[in-house]
């Protein structure tokens, strides 16, 4: 079965930092490209970061650039979230997501992770 | 960055009717990068079209895309109960990549 399990967040102060770790089964992760995909309380959804299936490529939104590192580790199945400076904003649910295109971005998302829910606040 | 305007916001519509939902891209969507996605409460979305009218894998046939440019449609042709639920759109033909506000599908 092809599964996304999210685990790190938790609530922390503005300025604070978090590490959000998913852990990929069922599909030959090195294969392909994964993304962080937020979603604000009762709010739409926002994609966040995403990584080649190399890693060696690395795209982010403008709203958490030079804040937030997208890594992973392909022998390990993981993709990683690193978020600093993190402010009320970023308060949502973090998912991680398997991008459809094999060896290439598509940027369409096939495969979601349950999520994990980040709050930032004082 | 592209802006996708979904409408309506809401839809009220009874078992076993048609919806049709509209997705409009700001800029003309790349090579028809186009997706649709389905969330339920409390659930994360699922993949239901990408390029703007194939179905994902598992995606019941009542369920089709169609559009380009900048105009999309979803279209559920005989809405079961299970389909009472939130539609976003995606665009994934120019970064940032964009999803649009929703339209919720809810029970007349």
């Amino acid at each position: 079965e092809v599964q996304l399990l999210e685990s790190g967040g938790g609530l922390t102060q503005p300025g604070g930092s978090l590490r959000l770790s998913c852990e990929a089964s069922g599909f030959s992760f090195n294969s392909y490209a994964m993304s962080w995909v937020r979603q604000a309380p009762g709010k739409g959804l926002e994609w966040v970061s995403a990584i080649s299936s190399s890693g060696g490529t690395t795209y982010y939104a403008e709203s958490v650039t030079g804040r937030f590192t997208i890594s992973r580790d392909n022998p390990k199945n993981t993709v990683s979230l690193q978020m600093n400076s993190l402010r009320a904003e970023d308060t949502a649910v973090y998912y991680c997501v398997k991008d459809l295109g094999w060896l290439l971005f598509r940027g369409a998302f096939d495969v979601w992770g349950r999520g994990t829910m980040v709050s930032v606040s004082s | 960055e592209i802006v996708l305007t979904q409408s309506p916001a809401t839809q009220s519509l009874s078992p076993g009717e048609r919806a049709t939902l509209s997705c409009g891209a700001s800029q003309s969507v790349s090579r028809n990068y186009l997706a649709w996605y389905q969330q339920k409460p409390g659930l994360a979305p699922r993949l239901l079209i990408s390029d703007a009218s194939s179905r994902a894998t598992g995606i019941p046939d009542r369920f089709s895309g169609s559009g380009s440019g900048t105009d999309f449609t979803l279209t559920i042709s005989r809405l079961e109960p299970e389909d009472f639920a939130v539609y976003y759109c995606q665009q994934y033909g120019s970064s940032p990549w964009t999803f649009g506000q929703g339209t919720k599908v809810e029970i007349k």
